[in-house]
């Protein structure tokens, strides 16, 4: 049973333009939600996170925003960029799920020039 | 640089050996993550290990096993190595269990 999914395998965008990134949990537990990007062979880096207690943080380029009730989080990029192009990774922790972190299985975006 | 150091970063082995991977977290931090990438899916949690302890266990097989040592670096061994052990492991560290995750390069196991 996959806790938290990213429905979407692969996304294209051209350059310049917004990315949006979704992703669904189901454990209501979870109470901070991060993003990872991954290039090919290399480890996931962290890009952004937040806390339940908030419903948008934003860092730059990057905008995370979460809807508690849906269950729902979406990950913003504008303006997209060619080195944006990875495989984007959702995660989601708890307290009571024992400091652990589940991932979803990715989204891969392609920024094209 | 993340800080996290894995080792090796390649590593080609038959069916039925053992290997063990290595992880030294970033400096000062006492928690370390292990998980399993498998061809392009998401990252498995494996183990989680804190000043020592195991903290969490996921779905990690009976063959495998990992500890952390004194000096906070942790090993993951895996026995009886079979096709689809085939994957990229990575290791990750924070300093208390929460917040984010530091992952290393990861160590990409071929098992033939």
């Amino acid at each position: 049973d996959q806790q938290v999914k990213q429905n979407s395998p692969s996304l294209s965008v051209q350059e310049g333009r917004i990315s949006i990134l979704n992703c669904d949990y189901t454990n209501s537990m979870f109470d901070y939600f991060l993003w990872y990007k991954k290039y090919p062979a290399e480890g996931p880096t962290f890009l952004i996170s937040i806390s339940s207690i908030k419903d948008k943080n934003e860092d730059g380029r990057f905008t995370v925003f979460l809807n508690k009730s849906a269950k729902h989080l979406s990950l913003h990029i504008v303006p997209s960029q060619p080195g944006d192009s990875a495989v984007y990774f959702c995660a989601a922790s708890g307290d009571n799920y024992g400091q652990n972190f589940v991932f979803g299985p990715g989204t891969r975006l392609s920024v094209l020039p | 640089d993340s800080g996290v150091t894995q080792t090796p970063k390649h590593l080609i082995t038959a069916t039925g050996q053992r290997v063990t991977l290595r992880c030294s977290p970033r400096s000062g931090d006492l928690s370390v993550y292990w998980y399993q990438q498998s061809l392009d899916q998401g990252l498995q949690f494996l183990i989680q290990y804190y000043n020592g302890e195991e903290r969490a266990k996921g779905n990690i097989l009976e063959r495998f096993s990992a500890q952390q040592f004194p000096d906070l670096h942790s090993e993951l061994n895996l026995s009886s190595l079979e096709l689809g052990d085939s994957a990229l492991y990575f290791c990750a560290s924070t300093p208390n269990g929460r917040g984010e995750l530091f992952f290393g390069e990861g160590s990409r196991l071929t098992v033939l």
